[in-house]
């Protein structure tokens, strides 16, 4: 099965809000609201910063929040910080019971 | 703390077999669903599989390039998930992260949403080369 689709890149200036998108099919993002949004600065562990498509997990900023329409999830930033400079990555659960990941989106921070 | 520590990595040739280990502490661990989730070098996530927990009869799930040649366990009296990987390739070269599934408690009621992961270890790293 091929990755969930992400932008290879997205960037923004501090203080700006930024969205980047997650495309899969109805097999997967479309057909549950299980879509989870992980960040990864550069040489760290993922951290899970949405999941169930808009849920926050304790302690993650208000900044981050997440939708969904049809096939196609979406993270938004507000409030861009120098620190969110990170790849982001989507994941949805899928019908065969399995877990999909996308490519990843790389945050540029201007 | 709540904490994954993963151990077990290093560099094997290519049919060989190698376990990777993955201690838990700081949480319920046998009412959590664990994942090992892989990373290979400059790219990005791959989930790998998944075993839930007691409640759900310990039922595992894999991936498809993983299907039939890896194996998720787990020791509840221990506090270990263990991944098993038999003939190994150099396409499974990669960071392996364990991973704890989102629980969630509302009331008297306990959410499993084992396919979103909230712990992440630091990661061990498999290397297959002859």
């Amino acid at each position: 099965q091929s990755a969930l689709t992400q932008p290879p890149s997205v960037s923004g200036s501090p203080g700006q809000s930024v969205t980047m998108s997650c495309t899969g099919t109805s097999s997967d993002v479309g057909a549950y609201d299980r879509v989870s949004w992980y960040q990864q600065p550069p040489g760290t562990a993922p951290k899970l910063i949405i999941y169930n498509v808009n849920d926050r997990p304790s302690g993650v900023p208000d900044r981050f929040s997440g939708s969904k329409s049809g096939n196609t999830a979406s993270l938004t930033i507000s409030g861009l910080q120098a620190e969110d400079e990170a790849h982001y990555y989507c994941s949805s659960y899928v019908t065969t019971n399995t877990v999909l990941f996308g490519g990843g989106t790389k945050l540029t921070v201007l | 703390e709540v904490q994954l520590v993963e151990s077990g990595g290093g560099l094997v040739q290519p049919g060989r077999s190698l376990r990777l280990s993955c201690v838990a502490s700081g949480f319920t661990f046998d009412d959590s669903d664990m994942s090992w989730v892989r990373q290979a070098p400059g790219k990005g996530l791959e989930w790998v599989a998944f075993i839930r927990n007691k409640i759900y009869d310990k039922t595992t799930e894999y991936a498809a390039p993983v299907k039939g040649r890896f194996t998720i366990s787990r020791d509840d009296s221990k506090n270990i998930t263990y991944l098993h990987m038999n003939s190994l390739k150099t396409e499974d070269t990669a960071v392996y992260y364990c991973t704890k599934g989102v629980t969630v408690v509302r009331g008297l009621v306990l959410y499993y949403h084992y396919y979103s992961m909230d712990v992440w270890g630091k990661g061990t790293t498999v290397t297959v080369s002859s």
